[in-house]
């Protein structure tokens, strides 16, 4: 079980260049976010799908692009790179819980670290 | 919208003793509050979790406490371990609000063997 996949591992982009980060989750899971990992900072979200065909903005959206044709893939578009999204990226998946006892997991890939020079 | 603040942002223990760390929340909505733990060059990775409905939970040697009315929780590892070593993240979230969770900032903790 492979659980999310995230690639690429690492990647080096020039300022103005554009890219995508892919996420896939076999878990079928129907929650898929995007987050970046600043020192200090924790991690913040980016953007966020509810299921296919439904995304929204979460707390830095600005410089990103997300689509989800599919329940399994979710990826991350960078349309001009900036210096300031030099950071480590994850995507993570959950299932949504509405009962009134335990918890949701989120199951995180294991990261991309971006450079952009 | 939700600001999670997090104490300390290192923390350094000897094998065997106790190490806590705390977190506060500001929203009063938020009903559930995760702890994972990322080590180096990977993804975090849920530890223990609990719901504004209980006030503490325990797994082996590591528990949860949460204050309700004081907007805050804390996490306990007693007998640390060298494995324990890591960086430790809390977050705060509303369950039926998609799971958008707010995190704390880290707290890298190292136990010296």
């Amino acid at each position: 079980n492979a659980g999310v996949t995230q690639t690429p591992k690492f990647q080096v982009l020039k300022t103005g260049q554009s890219m995508t980060l892919q996420c896939a989750q076999d878990m079928n899971h129907e929650y898929m976010s995007w987050y970046r990992q600043d020192p200090g900072m924790g991690l913040r979200l980016i953007h966020y799908s509810v299921g296919a065909g439904i995304t929204d903005q979460g707390e830095v959206p600005n410089g990103y692009n997300v689509s989800r044709s599919t329940t399994e893939d979710f990826p991350l578009r960078l349309l001009s790179a900036a210096p300031s999204q030099t950071s480590v990226y994850f995507c993570a998946s959950s299932y949504s819980n509405t009962g009134q006892t335990g918890g949701t997991e989120a199951f995180f890939g294991q990261g991309t670290r971006l450079t952009v020079v | 919208g939700e600001n999670v603040e997090q104490h300390p942002s290192t923390l350094s223990v000897q094998e065997g003793d106790s190490a806590v760390i705390k977190c506060t929340y500001s929203d009063s909505a938020s009903n559930y509050f995760p702890w994972y733990k990322q080590e180096l060059g990977k993804g975090p990775q849920l530890i223990i979790d609990i719901r504004s409905n209980v006030g503490e939970k325990k797994d082996q040697r590591i528990a949860v406490t949460l204050n309700k009315t004081a907007k805050h929780f804390s996490l306990h590892i007693t007998e640390t371990q060298p494995e324990d070593s890591a960086v430790y993240f809390c977050a705060a979230s509303v369950l039926y609000n998609f799971n958008k969770f707010y995190f704390g900032s880290g707290t890298k903790l190292n136990v010296k063997p």
